[in-house]
């Protein structure tokens, strides 16, 4: 069955950089469109990035444009988020989630990992 | 970007029916049928349990439905039992081609 696992997360301080990883299992990773979305403390959900099943195509949401990076690994099964100048309302769990439809984006996720906690604090 | 408005909270006794709204403007729902709904349980990854405005993905229990119309999404659940009792999101593809969620709604089984 799909598996997704979240890891690299932790506490920073304002300003570092961080990368979050997201091992994928169970399917072909390399035909699925792939996303980072992210829960702060007590709020709901915010959608972060997306990247299509190849890498050529990133969307962003306009909180972390120019500051996060999505990339991946089609070699390793494996999605990434670099975090640069991080704030401290970047706090959040960070879930990586598959997308439902081969080879296109359908912006639904059937597929969740558990996530990954960010804190951002000096 | 703005989020979609849903209530904070809606709730019901078991085997009622409850809705919940899910309120955008023209660009957030735009001309895509790209509305779907999340079920969230504290401390677990949420679940999908309707895409498209209207899909019910396999598994999912026939007491979830839901509908679109204008700027406005609605999710229904009939029949309400305990394991209902969740938070629940919305969420839409907009024309500034990224993803929206809504900013929950607390659904409490009286």
């Amino acid at each position: 069955q799909v598996q997704l696992v979240e890891s690299g997360g932790g506490v920073v301080q304002p300003g570092r950089s961080l990368r979050l990883s997201c091992a994928a299992s169970g399917f072909t990773f390399s035909s699925f469109a792939m996303n980072w979305v992210r829960q702060a403390p007590g709020k709901g959900l915010e959608w972060v990035a997306a990247i299509s099943f190849d890498g050529s195509n990133k969307y962003y949401a306009d909180s972390v444009k120019g500051r996060f990076t999505i990339s991946r690994d089609n070699s390793k099964n494996t999605l990434y988020l670099q975090m640069n100048s991080l704030r401290a309302e970047d706090t959040a769990l960070y879930y990586c989630a598959k997308d439902s439809i081969l080879y296109t984006t359908s912006w639904y996720f059937l597929d969740w990992g558990q996530g990954t906690l960010v804190t951002v604090s000096s | 970007q703005s989020a979609l408005t849903q209530p904070a909270s809606v709730s019901g006794s078991p085997g009622q029916s409850i809705t919940i709204s899910c309120t955008g403007t023209g660009s957030d729902f735009g001309a895509y049928n790209y509305v779907s709904w999340y079920q969230h349980h504290p401390g677990k990854a949420p679940k999908l349990v309707i895409y498209d405005v209207t899909h019910r993905p396999s598994g999912v229990s026939n007491r979830f439905s839901a509908s679109k119309s204008g700027q406005t999404a609605s999710l229904n659940i009939s029949g309400l039992q305990a394991e209902d009792e969740a938070d629940y999101y919305c969420s839409s593809y907009t024309t500034s081609a990224i993803l929206v969620f809504g900013g929950g709604t607390k659904v409490t089984v009286l």
